[in-house]
């Protein structure tokens, strides 16, 4: 079964500072791994998804997050915090193979963005 | 439209009532998805269609869950005899075939009394 834990429900940045959300993730075939940020009353929206090409993917607002298959990990990363990137995180999953669309979500991280 | 969307944005219904939850999705887009966020949590699947038909309803918690795509396109959520425990946000989504990149509408929020 496919399954993601992320570790850190709320996470407190000063802006400036580097942003690391950790994400690992348990799949029974290659996985495809995605990063969805949700801002207050709005829909998720993907930042970033990994699909089997390159291991260090980047995304959209300057993030980025690396696979790492010998950690099942897809930690994201941003260098630099704004106070824009307040918002909730949630790491995903896809399904096994005669289910792609089956995303599996982690409990989500709560970013906290302070000046 | 641009985006999906779902009405209605917020639904209030007593315990043991029927609720009927709609989504349009992003038009030309063949895959559908159902998922329901409790607070506090991710998202967790319910069902997702593939044109018309149900391709995995797995995620459906019980039988007091259904969900019909009548014609490739508008879907609507429906739960029977609802419990305080239905009480989330329904989330719908949809993609270009069963692997693409999901989009999601803002949900709906029902609160079961």
């Amino acid at each position: 079964a496919q399954s993601v834990t992320q570790l850190g429900s709320h996470v407190s940045v000063s802006e400036g500072a580097l942003v690391l959300l950790r994400c690992n993730y348990s799949s029974s075939v290659p996985p495809y791994l995605f990063w969805y940020v949700q801002y207050p009353n709005q829909g998720l929206q993907l930042l970033l998804k990994y699909t089997s090409a390159a291991t260090l993917v980047k995304g959209i607002n300057g993030f980025e997050a690396e696979f790492k298959k010998s950690e099942t990990s897809f930690h994201l990363t941003k260098p630099s915090a704004h106070m824009s990137d307040a918002a909730e995180y949630f790491c995903a999953v896809s399904g096994t193979t005669d289910s792609w669309g089956k995303l599996q979500f982690g409990a989500g991280t709560q970013v906290v963005v302070t000046p | 439209g641009a985006g999906v969307s779902q009405t209605p944005s917020n639904k209030v219904t007593e315990k043991g009532k029927y609720v009927e939850l709609r989504c349009d999705p992003i038009s030309g887009h063949t895959a559908l998805y159902w998922y329901r966020q409790s607070l506090g949590q991710g998202p967790e699947f319910l069902i997702y269609f593939q044109g018309t038909g149900a391709a995995d309803d797995s995620g459906l918690p019980n039988d007091r869950f259904f969900a019909v795509r009548p014609e490739g396109s508008v879907s609507t959520l429906k739960i029977q005899r609802t419990e305080r425990g239905d009480s989330a946000v329904y989330l719908c989504a949809s993609s270009q075939g069963g692997a693409g990149e999901q989009f999601f509408g803002p949900g709906t929020r029902l609160t079961v009394l």
